[in-house]
């Protein structure tokens, strides 16, 4: 059971470059959503997915998509990377947070865009 | 305005100390309350979990939450060095899927 796997753990982009972090989870949870934190900010919700189909807007969604295909993946993809995308993004998920079931998170991506 | 409000600190305690750490919020909807702890270059993971108001122990931590002034807060007692970490407080209002996190109480227990 590995839980919530979030590749790379490391990233350095130029501006204008595109990527997807990618978010797998084994624990059959619907809820899914992406957070990225910075210093004084907190975390910061991006998107979230209460199950395969179906996403949402967060916090601060511009310059971020994301897709829900299958229960266990839900990748982000940052379509034009800027240096204010620099950041540490978690992913995490959840067996149902209407029963209120905490987060379980993934170890990170750290993305540095020069 | 943030819905959730916690002091950044940094908090500095001598091993043995009892911690209080401490968070405010703003929406009267909130009914779930979640403590995460994030170790430096690590996610966070959920530490304590209370529904509504009241007090929840586990082991050395203890979970309060005082709906009536918006007030939530974490005690540590017997802090140990390996209690060093970002604390952040979090809730969630009935009906809403997401969590609202406070920026994070960083804590170091010195030996």
């Amino acid at each position: 059971n590995a839980g919530v796997t979030q590749t790379p753990k490391f990233q350095v982009l130029k501006t204008g470059q595109s990527m997807t972090l990618q978010c797998a989870q084994d624990m059959n949870h619907e809820y899914m959503s992406w957070y990225r934190q910075d210093p004084g900010m907190g975390l910061r919700l991006i998107h979230y997915s209460v199950g395969a189909g179906i996403t949402d807007q967060g916090e601060v969604p511009n310059g971020y998509n994301v897709s829900r295909s299958t229960t266990e993946d839900f990748p982000l993809r940052l379509l034009s990377a800027a240096p204010s995308q620099t950041s540490v993004y978690f992913c995490a998920s959840s067996k149902d947070t209407q029963l209120g079931y905490g987060y379980t998170f993934g170890s990170g991506t750290r993305l540095t865009v020069v | 305005q943030k819905e959730v409000e916690q002091d950044p600190g940094p908090l500095s305690v001598p091993e043995g100390a009892i911690v209080s750490l401490n968070c405010t919020y703003s929406n009267s909807a909130f009914q779930y309350f979640m403590w995460y702890r994030q170790y430096s270059r690590k996610g966070p993971e959920l530490l304590m979990y209370t529904y509504s108001s009241g007090n929840k122990e586990d082991g050395r931590f203890t979970a309060q939450v005082d709906k009536s002034s918006k007030y939530i807060s974490l005690f540590i007692r017997d802090s140990q060095p390996s209690d060093s970490a970002t604390y952040l407080c979090a809730g969630r209002p009935t009906g809403a899927n997401n969590l609202f996190f406070g920026t994070g109480t960083r804590l170091t227990v010195i030996p």
